[in-house]
């Protein structure tokens, strides 16, 4: 089964900043990569797919990249509402792996 | 509105069964393939298992193949999961999420239930 590795594990930005998270496959997935956002306490919610197609209402701050084994979420400018576990996918098949998560904070 | 809503969420003793059920509205229920995802208390998200459109195809994850069963009703736009020989890792919110619409180009996980939630233990 093809292996799903985030990094970092966990981030502290402040607001304004440029923050960049990274996901890799274990073999490759073509484009078949989804990114969610998780706020605390509430469901998660699809804001990429397709490696790098903003999902409807998504703000174009976030903007997501890459195809095969390396993909990158990138926040161009954090904001307070941004705080939330990101979790990467890949969707091509079953098993629907999910990355272990990164857990982003303002500092 | 397009929504999906679980139920069936419960305390349960470890060995025991538990039938999870999602009623889903405001879409072709019958089009789209459905998931279950779970996420144990203060961890990440685990896929679980996966039917098609039509019930003829599913899949699962090692953890739960063999003891669970997932399986849809069309005609009463409902998603099922029956979870047997339950265990204390099991224990986690149960998700139902739409995937893919069947035709065209493969659709990530968009719609999500509210989740119910699951504790295993005696």
């Amino acid at each position: 089964d093809i292996q799903m590795t985030q990094s970092p594990s966990s981030l502290s930005a402040s607001v304004g900043d440029r923050v960049t998270i990274t996901c890799r496959a274990s073999q490759g997935i073509s484009d078949y990569l989804a990114w969610y956002q998780q706020k605390p306490g509430k469901v998660p919610e699809l804001l990429i797919y397709a490696a790098s197609t903003l999902q409807s209402g998504v703000p174009s701050r976030f903007s997501g990249s890459g195809a095969g084994t390396d993909f990158t979420l990138t926040i161009s400018s954090l904001q307070p509402e941004d705080v939330a576990t990101y979790y990467c996918q890949k969707y091509n098949n079953a098993p629907y792996t999910f990355g272990q998560g990164t857990k982003l904070e303002i500092k | 509105e397009v929504q999906l809503v679980e139920s069936g969420g419960d305390i349960i003793q470890p060995g025991g069964p538990l039938r999870l059920s999602c009623a889903a509205s405001g879409f072709s229920f019958s089009s789209y393939w459905m998931h279950w995802v779970r996420q144990a208390p203060g961890k990440g998200l685990v896929w679980v298992s996966r039917i098609n459109s039509d019930a003829s195809s599913t899949a699962y994850a090692d953890l739960v193949k063999g003891r669970f069963t997932i399986s849809r009703d069309n005609a009463k736009n409902t998603l099922y999961l029956q979870m047997n020989s339950l265990r204390a890792e099991d224990t986690a919110v149960y998700y139902c999420v739409r995937g893919w619409r069947g035709v065209g180009v493969l659709n990530a996980f968009d719609i999500w239930g509210q989740g119910t939630m699951v504790t295993v233990s005696s």
